[in-house]
């Protein structure tokens, strides 16, 4: 089966509300990245854990690596956030494994 | 900021016909990684190389060679173009002593 699961596959917002993303690992990770691709199909970094928690703006995420999962959750959700968010696990051999996606549509 | 070039942006190819898809980096960085991405299947690793002159397997690396003639450069070579393979294409850097991961734009490739 797949190392990295990630839900929801698909997730709508009003403007304004909050939600959050959940990547489960089959395996010991040693750390995780996540990404967003925006409406022109680039993938913009958002964060790089190997532990704990980091939080930008709206944004907030967490990694466990003894409990195998990783989350990441926007606040005061607004347009410009609607993508395709990914998570991307790392295994420490030098490549990383990602998800399948959250397609997040944010409305008004 | 990690700059990655990629081209084409896009390219329609026939099928049985040879394609190669480019990657250049400024950064001097040491990996390079080839992914596809497919609708409902995120991200999987083709190629990735960790020197210049020398190329590794990714978890789906059949159909699809690599080449690392420089530091600088990474391209995907299909020798064979089929109709699998219409995906969407991007390249990758990561230093060797860091941790985060830097994509290109995306080589949108289209096989009929």
């Amino acid at each position: 089966g797949d190392q990295v699961e990630q839900s929801p596959s698909a997730l709508s917002l009003h403007e304004g509300t909050g939600s959050a993303l959940r990547c489960n690992f089959t395996t010991t990770m040693r750390a995780v990245q996540w990404f967003r691709k925006n409406s022109r199909g680039s993938l913009i970094n958002l964060f790089y854990l190997a532990s704990g928690t980091k939080e930008n703006g709206r944004l907030k995420s967490a990694f466990d690596s003894k409990e195998r999962y990783s989350t990441l959750h926007i606040r005061d959700a607004q347009l410009e956030d609607s993508g395709t968010y990914f998570c991307a696990a790392d295994s420490g051999y030098n490549k990383l494994t990602f998800g399948k996606g959250t397609v997040l549509l944010v409305s008004p | 900021e990690a700059a990655v070039t990629q081209s084409p942006r896009s390219k329609v190819a026939v099928t049985g016909g040879k394609v190669t898809l480019s990657c250049h980096q400024t950064n001097n960085h040491d990996y390079m990684y080839w992914y596809r991405q497919d609708t409902g299947h995120g991200l999987r690793l083709i190629h990735y190389s960790y020197v210049a002159d020398s190329t590794e397997k990714g978890d789906i690396p059949d159909g699809y060679k690599a080449s690392r003639p420089s530091q600088e450069n990474f391209s995907l070579i299909l020798e064979l173009a089929s109709l699998s393979q219409t995906a969407v294409y991007f390249c990758a850097i990561r230093d060797r002593s860091a941790e985060t991961l830097y994509f290109g734009s995306g080589t949108r490739l289209t096989v009929l």
